[in-house]
């Protein structure tokens, strides 16, 4: 299994550009969510999905969107980059779809918005 | 919303010696996670533990949830522990993990 899988590693924006970030797991997990991680200091909660087709957002998801079409992808796009987005993001799964049991991450993706 | 503090927020040892680490969290919890993020960033699984205790090595963990806190306990402290260790706690009711500000740990050889 290659477990949690986040691309790109490392991505430069421009203000006002768009991207998506792309997580994935191989492990048939229902629950996936989005944390972002500023310098210094925890993660912060996105968004979160309990299985396909149902997200909701967490304690920071101004400014970002998410979709879960399959049970393995979840992607988080960004609508309209800003500099207060830089940022390292983490995707993780979990195996109940109410975020029961053990998260495991992906590597992160460095992002920066200049 | 739920809060989680973590303590002590640094901590600087000497090889070989022994640490406990403090996670408090406000509401009762269904999830209880610790990780250790190394120096390259990575997120490290240590312990899933919502209640209990569980041992692993030179590591161990004891969660009280009706007392709502959580121990982290590091005997034998090693260069390659160094990092800063996160608990992450899931509050009873909802779908969201709220993590702790983490502590930061600098093992010295």
């Amino acid at each position: 299994n290659a477990g949690v899988t986040q691309t790109p590693k490392f991505q430069v924006l421009k203000t006002g550009q768009s991207m998506t970030l792309q997580c994935a797991q191989d492990m048939n997990h229902e629950y996936m969510s989005w944390y972002r991680q500023d310098p210094g200091m925890g993660l912060r909660l996105i968004h979160y999905s309990v299985g396909a087709g149902i997200t909701d957002q967490g304690e920071v998801p101004n400014g970002y969107n998410v979709s879960r079409s399959t049970t393995e992808d979840f992607p988080l796009r960004l609508l309209s980059a800003a500099p207060s987005q830089t940022s390292v993001y983490f995707c993780a799964s979990s195996y109940g779809g109410q975020g029961a049991g053990e998260q495991y991450f992906g590597p992160g993706t460095r992002l920066t918005v200049t | 919303g739920i809060q989680v503090e973590q303590s002590p927020p640094d901590l600087i040892l000497q090889e070989g010696a022994n640490s406990t680490l403090r996670c408090n969290f406000s509401d009762s919890v269904n999830n209880l996670q610790w990780f250790h993020q190394n120096p390259w960033g990575q997120l490290i699984n240590l312990f899933y533990i919502p209640s209990g205790t569980k041992q692993n090595g030179r590591l161990s963990a004891t969660t009280v949830a009706t007392e709502r806190y959580s121990l982290l306990y590091i005997s034998s402290s090693q260069t390659t522990d160094s990092g800063v260790y996160f608990c992450a706690v899931r509050a009873s009711g909802t779908y969201k993990y709220i993590f702790g500000t983490g502590t930061r740990l600098k093992v010295l050889a």
